[in-house]
């Protein structure tokens, strides 16, 4: 069955610092990844996905993530946190349920706090 | 564009009651979705269609309908809630497979 593991709940980090978020997938067949944020009290906004191609991906907010086969790994990074970052990220991969791949199943989110 | 519009944007209801939570989106959109968001368990598929007239079950489709009698209005039926459904609920529309889903800015509900 198709599922997405984020293993941090929490992560705390000082504004300035870098930053890398982890997430896992299983999925048989090539996985079309996505990542979202959600500020409080909002919906979410994608920030970046990958559907094949080169491995890196660069989104929005100067964030990229990096799609690795062997380890079953995209991990969203930033290299130097804004407070504004705070929030909740959400991974996700492209289900197929009834043979469509429109929707997603959604990591359970890791929420990032920003020190001053 | 309003983009993808919910309302209410809170409620409380009692046990047993019914009630209809309402999507609806402006970008011609032929994919929505509806998903809960519960503390510690991300978000979960509910129902989805992938266009007018066509709708299906998602991951967790138990005490909840869906219609889709146009593209842009995607409501979703709580036949006799419970406290378990209490949640926040999000709406989502894309162009179809693969293509970006636009988010709603929820609707949360309480079930006493």
């Amino acid at each position: 069955a198709q599922s997405v593991t984020q293993p941090d709940i929490h992560i705390t980090v000082s504004e300035g610092a870098s930053l890398e978020l982890r997430c896992n997938y299983s999925y048989g067949a090539t996985p079309y990844l996505f990542w979202y944020v959600q500020s409080p009290g909002q919906g979410l906004q994608l920030l970046l996905k990958y559907f094949s191609g080169d491995t890196l991906v660069q989104g929005i907010k100067g964030f990229e993530a990096e799609f690795k086969r062997s380890q079953s790994s995209f991990n969203l990074r930033k290299p130097s946190v804004h407070w504004s970052d705070a929030a909740e990220y959400f991974c996700a991969v492209a289900s197929n349920y009834g043979g469509s791949q429109g929707n997603l199943i959604f990591g359970k989110g890791t929420k990032l706090s920003v020190k001053p | 564009n309003a983009g993808v519009t919910q309302t209410p944007k809170f409620q409380v209801l009692k046990t047993g009651q019914s009630m209809t939570l309402q999507c609806a989106q402006d970008m011609n959109h032929e994919y929505m979705s509806w998903y809960r968001q519960d503390p510690g368990m991300g978000l979960r598929l509910i129902h989805y269609s992938v266009g007018a007239g066509i709708t299906d079950q998602g991951e967790v489709p138990n005490g909840y309908n869906v219609s889709r009698s146009t593209t842009e209005d995607f409501p979703l039926r709580l036949l006799s809630a419970a406290p378990s459904q209490t949640s926040v609920y999000f709406c989502a529309s894309s162009h179809g497979d693969l293509y970006e889903q636009y988010f709603g800015p929820g609707t949360r509900l309480t079930v006493t």
